[in-house]
């Protein structure tokens, strides 16, 4: 079946734009995770939806950015006003179960460059 | 709070050789822990878990042991191949399994 997908795979903004990054999780998946991944770094977590619920938001790393699963499945991220420090690879991952203790199922990621 | 130490690379080792990789972590409460692995030109994925103590997680002829006394969770394979070229993240999810946390990733190079 499908995995995770990611769009657009790679995304030019000059700073000060706003950007919308969209997931699509495997059908039925229950968890979905956002991560931002620098060059050379281990991703880290963003923000976590259990169906619609963002259950924790709290790696969001400012008030730019923002979440949103509304019907539990598709995901959209949002960063308001992109800062060159934003550029980075942001990954999607999902899950079957309620828990990040589940296998989590990794799409190809947004790579973001702010100019 | 929470978070995973791992070894850093490069780690380039001759086919058939044993690999370890180091992790350990510090958290509250009961974590999962997790090797996720990426190919080159592929995603992440998960190679092997442990959700409690003193448990092996085993995938692949890879195996970690969750050890709380010493808070590790190291990778070792007795034999690598070229195959096995690829960056290893160590990682946990914490005891409300609400938050992830992964290393830095340690990239290894098989070579033949």
């Amino acid at each position: 079946g499908a995995g995770v997908s990611q769009s657009p795979r790679y995304k030019v903004a000059k700073r000060g734009q706003d950007v919308a990054l969209r997931c699509d999780p495997i059908s039925g998946h229950v968890s979905l995770f956002w991560y931002q991944q620098a060059l050379g770094q281990g991703p880290e977590f963003l923000t976590y939806f259990q169906n619609e619920a963002q259950l924790d938001k709290s790696g969001l790393p400012s008030d730019r950015f923002f979440a949103e699963r509304p019907e539990g499945s598709v995901s959209t991220l949002k960063i308001q006003r992109t800062q060159q420090e934003d550029s980075a690879v942001y990954l999607c991952a999902s899950s079957l179960g309620g828990t990040g203790r589940d296998t989590q199922y990794f799409g190809p990621g947004t790579r973001l460059t702010v100019l | 709070g929470n978070s995973v130490t791992q070894m850093e690379g490069p780690v380039t080792l001759s086919e058939e050789a044993f690999l370890t990789i180091n992790c350990t972590y510090t958290a509250t409460g009961y974590p999962s822990l997790f090797w996720y692995v990426q190919y080159p030109g592929e995603g992440l994925q998960l190679l092997l878990k442990a959700t409690k103590a003193d448990d092996k997680g085993s995938n692949k002829g890879f195996e970690a042991t969750y050890r709380k006394e010493t808070t590790s969770f190291h990778l070792e394979k007795g034999s690598v191949q070229v195959s096995d070229s690829a960056v290893y993240f160590c990682a946990l999810s914490d005891s409300t399994g609400n938050q992830f946390y992964f290393g830095t990733g340690t990239s290894l190079t098989v070579i033949p």
